[in-house]
């Protein structure tokens, strides 16, 4: 498994829903691939908002879900407000330890 | 609340050394893995190494196993990052992370991070 492909940019009207994709997320046989994203406003760290698949940390909005088919993760984000602009990652983790980072996708808030 | 307050950062020239460190507090330091995680100056995320919270178990991306080391001190809840033979492709901004009780499955809370650059 290697990096992760994400859009580099994709942008939505307020109330609006968008989803980011988040590709070469591949599971082999007898192993398992854990994916989390990151929200990373600008001069700030990441923050995680998703981890596990489609799991919320505690008070990350319900407007953040996240879904997975084949080898492609996404991140939609509904009812789009202003605070939402930012950059998103994608990550995916695999037993032992193998750690990727998408390129991330930054979201412009119209 | 979790913080997680990383030093030593700074530049360094190529081939050179540098020593970073995380002082932890809010949360039982001991049972959880950390992780060090960097951005570089085009923005991409790297991880880099983990270490499990016994400290018994590193790990390592392949682009520094060999060159850095992870270590943790549990009585005083700090995680180190010895960075050897530094290259330019090094210099980003190091973040400490919080990881889960088993491993870098996921990375809960950051630091605000320290720049490392490499540069002659």
């Amino acid at each position: 498994q290697s990096a992760l492909t994400q859009p580099a940019s994709v942008s939505g009207s307020p109330g609006q829903s968008i989803t980011i994709s988040c590709t070469g997320v591949r599971s082999d046989v007898g192993t398992y691939t854990l994916v989390s994203w990151y929200q990373q406003h600008s001069g700030k760290a990441p923050k995680l908002i998703i981890y596990e698949g489609g799991k919320r940390p505690s008070g990350v909005s319900t407007r953040f879900s996240a879904s997975k088919s084949g080898d492609t993760a996404s991140l939609t984000i509904s009812g789009l407000q202003a605070e939402d602009e930012a950059d998103y990652f994608c990550c995916s983790y695999a037993k032992p330890s193998t750690v990727f980072f998408g390129g991330g996708t930054r979201l412009t808030v119209l | 609340e979790v913080q997680l307050l990383e030093s030593g950062g700074g530049l360094v020239q190529p081939g050179g050394s540098l020593r970073l460190s995380c002082a932890a507090s809010g949360f039982t330091f001991s049972t959880y893995a950390m992780s060090w995680v960097r951005q570089t100056p085009e923005k991409r995320l790297e991880w880099v190494s983990a270490i499990s919270g016994s400290g018994n178990t590193p790990y390592y991306a392949d682009s520094v196993k060999g060159r850095f080391t992870i270590s943790r001190d549990n009585s005083e809840r700090t995680v180190y990052l010895q960075m050897h033979i530094l290259r330019a492709e090094d210099t980003a901004i190091y973040y400490c992370a919080k990881s889960t009780v088993v491993g870098p499955m996921r990375f809960d809370d950051w630091g605000q991070g320290t720049l490392v650059a490499v540069s002659s």
